[in-house]
């Protein structure tokens, strides 16, 4: 079983809905949570991280995590088609050294 | 200065050439790291250096060796690389090696 799991997309959505990006992971002892976004051809930009249970939110975005059920989300209010490129969820392991990336959602935000 | 700098943005070299990466950050961070990046894929780990410690991921191949001069820069030398090397490489540094990782905008290497 692969360490972060999520849906490689594309995800499409209309301009002003919400994008809703989920991932999983396998290591229960998992800390750390991170969303990234990352343009086709640039680096990853940092967007969210989330170290406990619940809800967090800053500006359209919210991160939710369920450490439970090893489920984390991110939530896109008012989708802007700036917004289309690939979401990264990565993690940080049990071991606190291993910085664990999902393959990517390619989100498309369609005007 | 909040960023993670990266020289050069492009490299283009054959298979007998070596070259070095570089990458420095003045943000204070303790930890430093070296990803590389093939297209549509995530990154992955190649080297973390942290606490003046480096750790290494054993599938790393010994033609990449990274050298750390002080605690701001973190250099990836190449030797004897092969086509398959091509990739994005990013460096990113955090606060600390439990912290958020804030990414350079990658080197992107061509070996011919």
């Amino acid at each position: 079983q692969k360490e972060v799991e999520q849906n490689s997309g594309p995800l499409s959505v209309p301009e002003g809905a919400i994008a809703s990006l989920n991932c999983t992971y396998s290591d229960r002892g998992s800390q750390s949570f991170f969303w990234y976004r990352q343009y086709s051809g640039k680096s990853p930009e940092l967007i969210m991280s989330i170290y406990s249970n619940g809800d967090k939110e800053d500006g359209r975005f919210t991160a939710q995590l369920n450490k439970a059920s090893q489920y984390v989300s991110l939530l896109i209010r008012d989708s802007q088609p700036s917004d289309s490129a690939t979401y990264l969820c990565a993690l940080r392991d049990n071991y606190g050294q291993n910085f664990v990336f999902g393959p990517g959602t390619r989100l498309s935000v369609l005007p | 200065d909040t960023e993670v700098t990266q020289t050069p943005k492009h490299l283009v070299m054959g298979m007998t050439n070596k070259k070095s990466l570089k990458c420095e950050q003045h943000m204070g961070h303790r930890a430093m790291y070296w990803y590389k990046q093939k297209a549509k894929k995530p990154p992955e780990l190649m080297f973390v250096y942290s606490y003046e410690k480096l750790s290494i991921n054993e599938s790393v191949p010994s033609r990449f060796s990274p050298e750390c001069p002080n605690s701001s820069l973190l250099n990836l030398h190449l030797h004897a690389l092969q086509p398959e090397d091509s990739a994005l490489y990013l460096c990113a540094s955090s606060r600390l090696v439990e912290n958020e990782q804030f990414f350079g905008p990658g080197t992107r290497l061509t070996v011919l």
